[in-house]
């Protein structure tokens, strides 16, 4: 079976740094992939990892490890804007466009 | 502005109507796929179609119909709902060959609402 899990809600301080963790069990890896999604919008790409390690991408890195089936989503320098649903998702399948999503962690930044 | 438009934004519909959602992607990408967002659950795809073919059906009941015409444009025609089916339709599209990352661009959604 698939399964993704990630924390539902998270809170943090403007300013801050926070890390939204995700886990994952899927038939098929190509890629693992983090999106916000504000309320009531879409949700936008935020990075991409397919290889272990760390993916830095101005404020937002993002962090890959294959063996444990672990990623993390760090947010630097925390905005109010920054207030949103953050979504964990692993490419699989047979054609590599099985897109499952976990989720997601809605992250409230506080004053 | 993602290159995904949906229409229509909104719809409400009766349990016995026909309607359809649509999908029309403004980005050259070859894959095109249909998700469905409810409330405390996460994006659960529904079709995925690649070069027009459809690749990817998650064992959606058969009042979800979809359509790819072409590489642009995505239907998903709707008969026969349940009140349960009420929810956010995401349309995504996505390039999934050659030297990029294929990541998802989404459309803005079509809120259903089932009576």
């Amino acid at each position: 079976g698939q399964n993704i899990d990630q924390p539902t809600e998270m809170t943090a301080t403007e300013g801050a740094i926070v890390q939204i963790n995700c886990t994952y069990q899927t038939s098929g890896f190509n890629g693992l992939f983090w999106y916000q999604q504000h309320a009531g919008e879409a949700p936008t790409f935020l990075s991409y990892n397919v290889l272990d390690g760390l993916e830095e991408k101005g404020r937002f890195s993002s962090f890959l490890s294959r063996s444990k089936g672990y990623s993390y989503l760090l947010l630097k320098e925390l905005q109010m804007k920054d207030s949103a649903s953050y979504l964990c998702a692993v490419r699989g399948g047979n054609y590599g466009q099985n897109f499952v999503f976990g989720p997601g962690t809605r992250l409230s930044v506080l004053p | 502005e993602t290159g995904v438009t949906q229409t229509p934004r909104h719809l409400v519909m009766g349990m016995t109507n026909k309607k359809s959602l649509k999908c029309e992607q403004h980005l050259g990408h070859n894959a095109m796929y249909w998700y469905k967002q409810s409330a405390k659950k996460p994006l659960e795809l529904m079709f995925v179609y690649s070069l027009e073919e459809r690749v990817e059906n998650n064992s959606v009941p058969s009042r979800f119909s979809p359509e790819c015409p072409n590489s642009s444009h995505l239907f998903l025609h709707l008969h026969t709902l349940q009140p349960e089916d009420s929810a956010l339709y995401l349309c995504a599209s996505s390039q999934d060959r050659g030297a990029n990352t294929g990541e998802l661009f989404f459309g803005e959604g079509s809120r259903l609402t089932v009576l």
